[in-house]
C-alpha cells in the first residue's frame, strides 16, 4: 500500500526554526496535509497543499512541495514552546481515505 | 459548532468488559471514521462510513471490534470482549467529501486491566 515516511523526532531552540520532512510513495497524491497534536487532543488540521503548488506561506508556517521527489516540509518560523507538539503529514488522492505518516514529536527548548 | 464530540474521555475496564465509545461528528459532515492511536503502530483506520454506510471495515482488528451509525449525528465503536491489548487512544474524526480536512475528536483513552 501507499506510504508515508517521517523522521521521528527533531528538537530545537526557542527562536529558530523547525522543518519536519516528509515523504510519500503515491504518485497520485492530490492533497497534502500538515496536523499537529499537542498532549492529550487529538489531531488538529495545520496546513495543507495541492499537488500543483509547490509553497505555502501562512504566518509563520511554510509548506514546500517538491512532486518530483516526493517530498513535503513544514517549516516553523520563529519556534515556540508552545509549538511542541507531533506533527503528522497525511497525504490522499482524493478517491482514498488520507494516509499518515507516524508522525514527528518536536521538542522546543527554552 | 462544537467540534467532534467524544465520549467517554478516559475508560478503565476489566479484560472480558463490554465497552461502547461515542462520537458526534460535525453537523452536516458526510463521513465519519474511527481512528486508534498507540506508539508502536501510530495512527490506525479502523472503520470509516460515508452517509451513515460503513464503507471500509478492514481495519477492525477482529470480530470483537464493531461499529454503528444509527444517523447522521452519532456513532458507536464497541469493543466486546475487551483485552489489555485494546488499550489505545480511539479517536473519532469527520469531514465533508471524504478527502478534504478531517476533524478529529479529542479522543477516549481506553485502558483495559
Amino acid at each position: 500500500g501507499e506510504d508515508v515516511e517521517q523522521s521521528l523526532f527533531l528538537s530545537v531552540r526557542e527562536g529558530d526554526s523547525s522543518v519536519i520532512n516528509c515523504t510519500y510513495t503515491d504518485s497520485s497524491s492530490t492533497y497534502l496535509y500538515w496536523y499537529k497534536q499537542e498532549p492529550g487532543a487529538g489531531l488538529q488540521l495545520l496546513t495543507y497543499i495541492f499537488s500543483n503548488m509547490d509553497m505555502k506561506q501562512d504566518q509563520r508556517l511554510t509548506v514546500l512541495l517538491n512532486k518530483k521527489d516526493k517530498h513535503l516540509s513544514l517549516r516553523i518560523a520563529d519556534t515556540q514552546t508552545g509549538d511542541s507538539a507531533i506533527y503528522f503529514c497525511a497525504e490522499t488522492s482524493g478517491y482514498s481515505t488520507l494516509t499518515f505518516g507516524k508522525g514527528t514529536m518536536l521538542l522546543v527548548s527554552p | 459548532d462544537a467540534g467532534v464530540i467524544q465520549s467517554p474521555r478516559h475508560e478503565v475496564t476489566e479484560m472480558g468488559q463490554e465497552v461502547t465509545l461515542r462520537c458526534k461528528p460535525i453537523s452536516g459532515h458526510d463521513y465519519l471514521f474511527w481512528y486508534r492511536q498507540t506508539m508502536m503502530r501510530g495512527l490506525e483506520l479502523l472503520i470509516y462510513f460515508n452517509n451513515n454506510v460503513p464503507i471500509d471495515d478492514s481495519g477492525m482488528p477482529e470480530d470483537r471490534f464493531s461499529a454503528k451509525m444509527p444517523n447522521a449525528s452519532f456513532s458507536t465503536l464497541k469493543i466486546q470482549p475487551s483485552e489489555p491489548r485494546d488499550s489505545a487512544v480511539y479517536f473519532c474524526a469527520s469531514s465533508l467529501k471524504g478527502h478534504w480536512g478531517y476533524t478529529f475528536g479529542s479522543g477516549t483513552r481506553l485502558t483495559v486491566v
